[in-house]
């Protein structure tokens, strides 16, 4: 079945430091991706997202490409702050409206000033 | 966009009693909704989805007798775990997804069973 695998964290960085996490997945058609970021005590919101092959998502300084050939949708940003620290979600849906997404375990990611 | 309001946020229950969490999708129709436990190191698993007016689907090893769910109209699912257990202390996380290219999720229940 499909499946994301997302780097164990957790990733401790310094403010200002480059940040990359890793995500490959599997998947039997052409799904859409996405990344979820979790703040302490809170649920799931929406980061980015690309829906096809060679897509990039952005938002609040984060990037990820999704790329076909490799099975990734890596997630970067040039310059974490400390408000960045949160747990980070890698996820999939190959289907239509309705249908579930599939997750990731998470990557906590902790930024020091 | 599109809000996904769960509650409640946090929540205490003696052992055996019974808990209801309620999702609302506030603006927009949900014929499909979805509830998944999020463990302690991080990871979601999905618990079961929601069909407004017909039976959920419960995914495998879930207990359909102990974590019943109700989704009798379209913008309201609910969660009720009944006879609850320490066991069953974790967060619960509705989601909705009423477009191809987006998921929207409830702000979680904290329960604690004691």
């Amino acid at each position: 079945g499909d499946s994301v695998t997302q780097m164990e964290g957790p990733v401790t960085l310094s403010e200002e430091a480059c940040l990359t996490i890793n995500c490959t997945y599997t998947a039997t058609g052409y799904p859409s991706l996405f990344w979820y970021v979790q703040y302490p005590g809170e649920g799931l919101q929406l980061l980015l997202k690309a829906t096809k092959a060679d897509d990039k998502g952005s938002n609040k300084g984060f990037e990820a490409t999704y790329r076909k050939e490799t099975t990734s949708f890596h997630l970067e940003k040039g310059s974490v702050q400390v408000s960045d620290s949160a747990v980070y979600f890698c996820a999939l849906s190959e289907g239509q409206a309705g249908t579930a997404l599939i997750f990731g375990k998470g990557t906590t990611l902790s930024v020091s000033s | 966009g599109a809000v996904v309001s769960q509650h409640p946020s946090r929540v205490i229950c003696k052992s055996g009693t019974s808990v209801k969490i309620e999702c609302r999708s506030l603006d927009f129709q949900a014929t499909t909704m979805f509830w998944y436990r999020q463990f302690p190191k991080k990871s979601l698993m999905l618990m079961a989805t929601s069909n407004e007016g017909s039976k959920a689907t419960y995914e495998q090893g879930v207990e359909k007798d102990k974590f019943l769910i109700n989704h009798a109209s379209l913008t309201l699912s609910t969660l009720t775990v009944t006879s609850a257990h320490p066991e069953d202390s974790s967060f619960y996380i509705c989601s909705a997804r009423p477009t191809r290219s987006e998921a929207f999720f409830g702000q979680g229940t904290r329960l604690t069973v004691v």
